[in-house]
């Protein structure tokens, strides 16, 4: 079966600079992967979508890569801020669902 | 944007009483929903899929006789877990897809402790 890891539980990381979380996966070839925040006790909110042809997708202070060489998602906060501090979920699709890493959370330190 | 939404947002009930949980789609059609729950510092475990007007899709070791679900519109989704049992305590998040789009909505959760 499938499997999802995300590099690390927890990243802190200080106000401005870049934070970069890990998604690699193992087992599978999804058509698209996917990027979620979730707050405590909320539920996720879709950030980015990329492609299995794309490489690279950008949305504001957001950028996602995607190399199914490496079976690996790489997702990117420029700029950060405290605001950002929340876990980062990678979700890859199956047939007709997603499938999500354990998340990481990440905290922006002013 | 795609608003869900979810009723009760969290409760408290006795060891072997039902609770129904509401997902309902605010300003779009559903035409699949999805049930998950959610272990403290885990992921989301899918653990059923439905379209509406069929009967759900339940994910390997979900039991569809405790996880009741029902899809009777395109708006609105019902999980009702029946016999609750203290290990059933957790949070449920619903989603909602509107046609074959790939992107799930999220309602905000539901959380369930089961005395």
């Amino acid at each position: 079966s499938q499997k999802i890891e995300q590099n690390s539980e927890a990243l802190n990381i200080q106000e401005g600079k870049t934070a970069t979380l890990t998604c690699n996966y193992t087992n599978y070839s999804p058509a698209y992967l996917q990027w979620y925040r979730q707050d405590p006790g909320r539920g996720p909110v879709f950030l980015l979508l990329i492609r299995e042809n794309e490489k690279e997708k950008r949305k504001e202070r957001l950028k996602v890569t995607f190399d199914t060489t490496l079976k690996q998602s790489l997702f990117h906060i420029t700029a950060s801020q405290p605001a950002d501090s929340a876990t980062y979920l990678c979700a890859l699709a199956g047939a007709n669902n997603l499938f999500f890493g354990t998340g990481t959370r990440l905290t922006v330190i002013p | 944007g795609a608003v869900v939404s979810q009723h009760p947002s969290r409760v408290i009930c006795k060891s072997g009483t039902s609770v129904k949980i509401e997902c309902r789609s605010l300003d779009f059609q559903a035409t699949t929903m999805f049930w998950y729950r959610q272990f403290p510092k885990q992921s989301l475990m899918l653990m059923a899929t439905s379209n509406e007007g069929s009967k759900a899709t339940y994910e390997q070791g979900v039991e569809k006789d405790k996880f009741l679900i029902n899809h009777a519109s395109l708006t609105l989704s019902t999980l009702t877990v029946t016999s609750a049992h203290p290990e059933d305590s957790s949070f449920y998040i619903c989603s909602a897809a509107e046609g074959y789009q790939e992107t799930q909505y999220f309602g905000p959760g539901t959380r369930l402790l089961v005395l």
